[in-house]
């Protein structure tokens, strides 16, 4: 059974910061490409990052550029999003996901097949 | 950047009923869409992938069409465990993006 669990989660002062983790389970995981995805309370769904299945390449949305770092140890099966310089608007619950994925030699676009529970981040004074 | 417009953003059907759901791309993506289902306080659940592929274990009344700018969601006799919020989310080009969702209710 493929398992995602983000941990890290929690109320921090407007301009701090936050590292989410989420570890993976019951699936090759250093194959497949991880992303990230927030919700506002009763808003929808945002792309937040990504990281490709190696850590090479990483991609930001513009509203987390320069404030958001993501890495991953593909030893450990997990896959973390540091959080800082964070602003009101930041509050979400933060779910991490997998993407694209290679299976032997053939390579696959994917987003969102397996999901976590998702974590909730509270940027309030 | 890519778009993604869905309409209608609600809608209410009565059990047994068909319903789509549009979901238009601001330029061309081909069929790099994938439909997710969101239940209240849960995460998401895949559905379709590449437009119009049915996920293992999603039941057969889900279906998707579509490629290029516009594409749909259909659920063919609606059921109670169908209320929800949908999205499409295009996945051919960064940034990422979601439609803004259709909140399906049964009548």
């Amino acid at each position: 059974e493929v398992q995602l669990v983000e941990s890290g989660g929690g109320l921090v002062k407007p301009g701090g910061s936050l590292r989410l983790s989420c570890a993976v389970s019951g699936l090759n995981f250093s194959n497949y490409d991880m992303i990230w995805v927030r919700q506002a309370p009763g808003k929808g769904l945002e792309w937040v990052s990504s990281i490709s299945s190696s850590g090479t390449y990483k991609y930001f949305a513009d509203f987390v550029k320069g404030r958001f770092t993501i890495s991953r140890d593909n030893a450990q099966n997990s896959v973390s999003l540091q959080m800082s310089s964070l602003r009101g608007e930041d509050t979400a619950v933060y779910f991490c996901a997998t993407g694209g994925y290679c299976s032997g030699s053939d390579c696959f676009s994917a987003v969102g097949d397996y999901w976590g529970q998702g974590t909730l981040a509270t940027v309030s004074s | 950047d890519i778009q993604m417009t869905q309409s209608p953003s609600s809608l209410s059907a009565p059990v047994g009923d068909r319903v789509t759901i549009t979901c238009r791309a601001s330029q061309g993506i081909s069929s790099y869409l994938a439909w997710f289902q969101q239940r209240p306080g849960k995460a998401p659940k895949s559905l379709i992938y590449a437009a119009s592929n049915l996920q293992n274990g999603v039941p057969s009344r889900f279906s998707g069409s579509g490629s290029g700018t516009y594409f749909t969601l259909t659920i063919s006799g609606l059921q109670p465990e169908d209320s929800a919020t949908y999205y499409c989310q295009q996945y051919l080009r960064y940034p990422y993006s979601f439609g803004q969702g259709t909140k399906v209710e049964i009548k």
